[in-house]
């Protein structure tokens, strides 16, 4: 079974500049979240989707993130500015809403964005 | 709101031994409880999942328990190995379709 992709592994861009990221996640999990992990700290939840469908947002940044869920399989997260204080990595998590793994996340390798 | 803390910070121990991770929570009315761990680099590779109805779940040389009431889970891991360095995450799920709240993190170093 294939694993939770994303794209691109590293990223460095100047500040005030725009970055997206993709995520495609294992085949037939309905629920996506995007993750922010500063160095040093655990995983902040910026956005749940369930499908296509967002059901938690409150974390996400509105006056510079955004993201989107076509048709319910790959997600794209996109930051327009990039400031400093984005320098993270951006992980993409997946999860089952049924069967024996129902629940758990499924986590890919993150996306780095250092800001200049 | 949820909290979740991890003590401790970091730890370092001699190849061979058995440790302890702990994982504290606020809010007890829990979903499940996950632990992973995360290599540099890398992304996050789930361990064990509890569910709220459980006490404990193991694999192999981890075993994970709960106890809801006080807030706590451990992360037993026996006869430590320097490829079991890395750094161990737990993360609360407060409802069913809820999103999880990460603990900061313990780093863990085997010394061959």
């Amino acid at each position: 079974e294939a694993g939770v992709a994303q794209s691109p592994r590293y990223k460095i861009i100047e500040k005030r500049q725009s970055v997206a990221f993709w995520c495609n996640p294992i085949s037939g999990h309905a629920t996506l979240y995007w993750y922010q992990q500063i160095l040093g700290q655990g995983p902040k939840l910026l956005i749940q989707f369930q499908n296509n469908g967002v059901v938690d947002d409150s974390q996400l940044p509105k006056d510079r993130f955004s993201a989107e869920r076509l048709k319910g399989v790959d997600s794209t997260l996109k930051i327009q500015p990039a400031k400093l204080e984005d320098s993270a990595v951006y992980l993409c998590a997946s999860s089952p809403t049924s069967g024996r793994a129902t629940g758990e996340l499924f986590f890919g390798e993150g996306s780095r964005l250092t800001v200049l | 709101k949820q909290e979740v803390t991890q003590i401790p910070a970091a730890l370092s121990v001699p190849e061979g031994e058995n440790l302890v991770l702990n994982c504290s929570f606020t809010d007890s009315a829990i979903y499940n409880l996950q632990w992973f761990r995360q290599d540099p680099g890398k992304g996050l590779t789930s361990l064990l999942l509890i569910q709220s109805s459980q006490r404990e779940q193991t694999s192999g040389r981890l075993n994970a328990s709960l106890d809801k009431s006080s807030g706590r889970s451990t992360l037993y891991i026996a006869a430590s190995q320097p490829g079991d360095s890395a750094t161990y995450l737990c993360a609360v799920g407060r409802n069913y379709g809820q999103n999880f709240v990460f603990g900061p993190g313990t780093r863990l170093s085997v010394l061959p």
